[in-house]
């Protein structure tokens, strides 16, 4: 069965306190790892896509990584408006292309 | 950037009320879904539609209904609200290729008292 789980499930940094979120998985097939942000009350964000082990992609202080098992999200000296719960989710070839999503990390950066 | 509204934003009915939740896109997706999430929860999948009159159920069972007459359109329905169906519905949409990336809306929460 796919299975996303991600850690941990909060996270406080103060202001340029760089750290990862990671995000671990099982899939039959891997099409696409997601990385999404949601801040409170809103609608998932759309960040990054990742198809292949060893991919990487960057945004602004986000930087996101790709192996077989885990993606991790690294942040570079995070500020305050980093704040916000941040979603994994994966796509496998089984289905109708459906995202199992992982229940996201709470991150909050201090100043 | 995603086009995709979702009204209301906010819901306050009475139990036994019937609400329909509006979603729309202007990006021309043919794919189109609707989750459900509780506070602190994953996201999870209700329905989903390939294209005009096509809808399937999700993984999670939910007595919602929704249809899709337009491409830009696909509405929720709840005939009969219960106080179990609080929660925050989410739409979505995507480009029906082997990989898609999907684009949410701002959501609508919704509160059966």
């Amino acid at each position: 069965e796919d299975q996303v789980t991600q850690s941990p499930e909060a996270l406080r940094l103060q202001e340029g306190e760089s750290s990862s979120l990671n995000c671990s998985y099982t899939v039959s097939g891997l099409r696409g790892l997601f990385w999404y942000r949601q801040d409170p009350g809103k609608g998932p964000e759309f960040l990054f896509t990742l198809y292949s082990a060893g991919e990487e992609k960057e945004k602004e202080r986000l930087k996101a990584t790709l192996t077989k098992k885990e993606s991790f999200l690294h942040i570079t000296a995070p500020k305050p408006e980093d704040s916000a719960t941040y979603l994994c989710a994966v796509q496998g070839s089984g289905g109708y292309n459906k995202l199992i999503f992982g229940a996201g990390t709470r991150l909050a950066v201090h100043p | 950037e995603a086009d995709i509204y979702q009204t209301p934003r906010y819901l306050v009915i009475g139990t036994g009320k019937k609400i329909t939740l509006e979603c729309s896109q202007t990006m021309g997706h043919d794919k189109m879904y609707w989750y459900q999430q509780d506070p602190g929860m994953e996201l999870h999948l209700i329905h989903y539609s390939y294209g005009v009159n096509s809808t399937e159920k999700g993984d999670l069972s939910s007595e919602s209904t929704v249809s899709r007459i337009r491409t830009e359109h696909f509405p929720l329905t709840l005939e009969s609200a219960r106080p179990s169906h609080t929660s925050q519905y989410l739409c979505a949409s995507s480009i029906r290729q082997s990989t898609d990336t999907q684009y949410f809306g701002p959501g609508t929460r919704l509160t059966v008292l």
